[in-house]
């Protein structure tokens, strides 16, 4: 059973840069799947940040494309967001998500999310 | 680019039955879309796929209580025999060019 786990700081600073891991256990990051970055504000609904295939390919949210990066190291199983010039309306649940790649690219697995709060 | 509308709230009895919908915006009528729950406090849990032609195909133990459908633009998840552990906040998903949309979520409260 594939398991996905963010780990990472909880707190954040305004104007600095958020960063997470995405590690993922019991099958391989390898396979034909993209993995995917979501995130979550306090009571409010789910936004796609962006995605990475295991050959470095990426695609991203166009609200966000201009601050986020995602990296993955395959020989590790993680999978990495970095997110800069970070605000307070970027303090959210964090989830990373595999995704199917083939429509409606279904996030069929997902990690149980982290929350990093901006703030000095 | 696709839109996927959801009402912002439902509700049904315990026992009953309640039926959402994600609208698909125009040009997008043939999109399949996946529903996932997201229970108080927990994170989402993929429920299954729903195709424009009605079929869909469900996620690891998801139980025959949850079923999909469609007509037209809106694709459905029915959830039968309510239970208290189905409320929970449901959100339908789809991709575009490039890019995954959610709908804006739908609150269920069961009564």
């Amino acid at each position: 059973q594939v398991q996905l786990q963010e780990s990472g700081p909880g707190l954040v600073k305004p104007s600095e840069t958020l960063s997470l891991t995405c590690t993922v256990s019991g099958g391989s990051i390898s396979w034909y799947y993209y993995w995917s970055w979501i995130r979550q504000p306090p009571g409010k609904g789910l936004e796609w940040i962006g995605y990475i295939y295991n050959d470095g390919y990426t695609k991203y949210n166009p609200s966000l494309k201009s601050r986020v990066t995602i990296s993955v190291d395959t020989s590790q199983k993680q999978f990495s967001l970095k997110l800069n010039s970070v605000t307070a309306a970027d303090t959210a649940t964090y989830y990373c998500a595999r995704d199917q790649g083939i429509e409606p690219a279904a996030f069929d697995m997902w990690g149980l999310g982290t929350m990093v709060t901006v703030s000095s | 680019q696709v839109v996927l509308t959801q009402s912002p709230s439902a509700s049904a009895s315990l026992g009953g039955s309640v039926k959402l919908t994600c609208t698909l915006s125009s040009g997008h009528s043939n999109n399949a879309i996946a529903w996932h729950q997201q229970q108080p406090e927990k994170g989402p849990r993929y429920l299954m796929r729903v195709n424009s032609d009605g079929s869909h195909s469900k996620g690891d133990g998801i139980p025959d209580r949850f079923s999909g459908s469609s007509s037209g633009a809106e694709r459905y998840l029915t959830i039968s025999s309510l239970r208290s552990e189905d409320e929970a906040d449901y959100y339908c998903q789809t991709w575009g060019t490039g890019i995954r949309v959610f709908g804006g979520g739908t609150k269920v409260t069961v009564l």
